[in-house]
Order: C-alpha cells, then structure tokens, then sequence
C-alpha cells in the first residue's frame, strides 16, 4: 500500500506570494489532517478534511486554508507569506474514525525569503 | 486548551540501561494518548497507543490519569532506539484540536 505523498519536498517563496501544498492519502483514507513543525513551536495542527469537509481547525490565521477533493487527496494553501510561515508542513491521513492512527508524509519544506 | 509537555529536549543512556520518556498532559476531558517516533530519515510514525495497551519493539506507556502522565518505557535501550520521540493528545469526542504533540525528546543510545 503507497503511503502517503506530499509534493513538493521543497519550496521556496518570497514573502507576500501565496503557496499551494498537495498531499496525497493513503488509498480508502477518508480524514487527511495538516501540521505546521517548527523548531521553536513544534508540531501545530492546521485542520482537517474529511469527505471534503473542514471538519476541524487550529488556531492559525484565515491565511492559512485548504481543501479536499472527492478523491480524498487534499491542498494546503497559504497566502500572503510571511517569513514566519517557514517550516515544515506534515500531513497525516488516517480513516476518519476518531483518534485512530495518523499516518504521515515525508512533508513539504517551505522557505520564505 | 489542551496541553502536551515532554521535559526533557535531549536523552542519552547507555546500551542496556533503562529508557524512560516523559509525558505530562493537561486536558479537561477523557484524553487519547499516543507516542509517534521519527527514526532519522524517516517519516513520523505510530509507535503505540494507551488504548492498545500494547508492547511495541520493547516499549510500553501507562496512562496515569491521576497524574495526567504518560511515560514511556523500555528496560534495556538498543542503539536502533535513537529517534525524535513526540507524545500526542487526541480528544475523545472529536475535538476541535486535532492531535496536540509535545516538543518531542531526542532519544540517543550510546554504545
């Protein structure tokens, strides 16, 4: 079973412009969940989609969304970048029943310059 | 709002000695308690549950409600067990928070 898959590995961005980040879930997984991982704040939760509705949400401001497809695959989207907003940013999918395993990607390096 | 404080930024023991990582939760409800491990290069993954109240490659962790902990153990350190070690709070119910993690605690096994 192909685990899960976030593209790209790396990106860099200048601050104000916006970025999109894909995540692909683990094939019948229905709940895809967005972490922010810095060094000083560590792993934060952004949201999560499931059967492509927002079902829950971080504290993070609105320039920080997402969505999710009929396909389970889901998109990450931050806007007007900030030079705080660099990081690493995880996805997890898992089968949508409450607290049942969170399976990862490898993540997406944001660098904003 | 829930919490997750794991003390201890860096751990070292020795081949053999007895490992334990500590994990101290604050939460007002009836809390769901994992331990994720990130081996180095590797993606993080699901080292064990409280509700499995399994043994997994020698380690174990006990809820203890009464003093909202949840360390995890394992007698005899390997050296494969060097890893970033993240204690997580799930919310029974859904919460709105997701998974809440703890800064993590670097694991290193001397030989």
């Amino acid at each position: 079973k192909a685990g899960v898959t976030q593209t790209p590995r790396y990106l860099i961005k200048t601050r104000g412009q916006q970025v999109t980040l894909s995540c692909s879930p683990i094939s019948g997984h229905r709940s895809v969940s967005w972490y922010q991982q810095t060094p000083g704040q560590g792993l934060q939760f952004l949201f999560e989609y499931f059967s492509e509705t927002q079902r829950n949400k971080g504290n993070f401001p609105g320039r920080f969304s997402g969505r999710q497809f009929s396909n389970s695959r889901s998109e990450m989207n931050v806007s007007t970048l900030e030079l705080g907003d660099s990081a690493l940013y995880l996805c997890a999918s898992s089968s949508g029943s409450l607290n049942t395993e969170a399976f990862f990607g490898q993540g997406t390096r944001l660098t904003v310059v | 709002a829930q919490r997750v404080t794991q003390p201890e930024k860096l751990l070292s023991v020795f081949k053999g000695a007895p490992v334990e990582l500590k994990c101290n939760y604050s939460y007002s409800g009836s809390p769901e308690l994992f331990w994720y491990v990130q081996y180095s290069r590797q993606r993080l993954q699901l080292l064990l549950r409280h509700i499995s109240r399994e043994s997994i490659k020698g380690f174990t962790a006990d809820l203890n409600k009464g003093e909202t902990s949840f360390h995890l153990k394992k007698p005899f350190a390997q050296e494969e067990d060097s890893a970033m070690y993240y204690c997580a709070l799930g919310t029974l119910g859904g919460g709105a928070d997701g998974l809440t993690f703890g800064k993590g605690t670097h694991l290193i096994i001397q030989p």
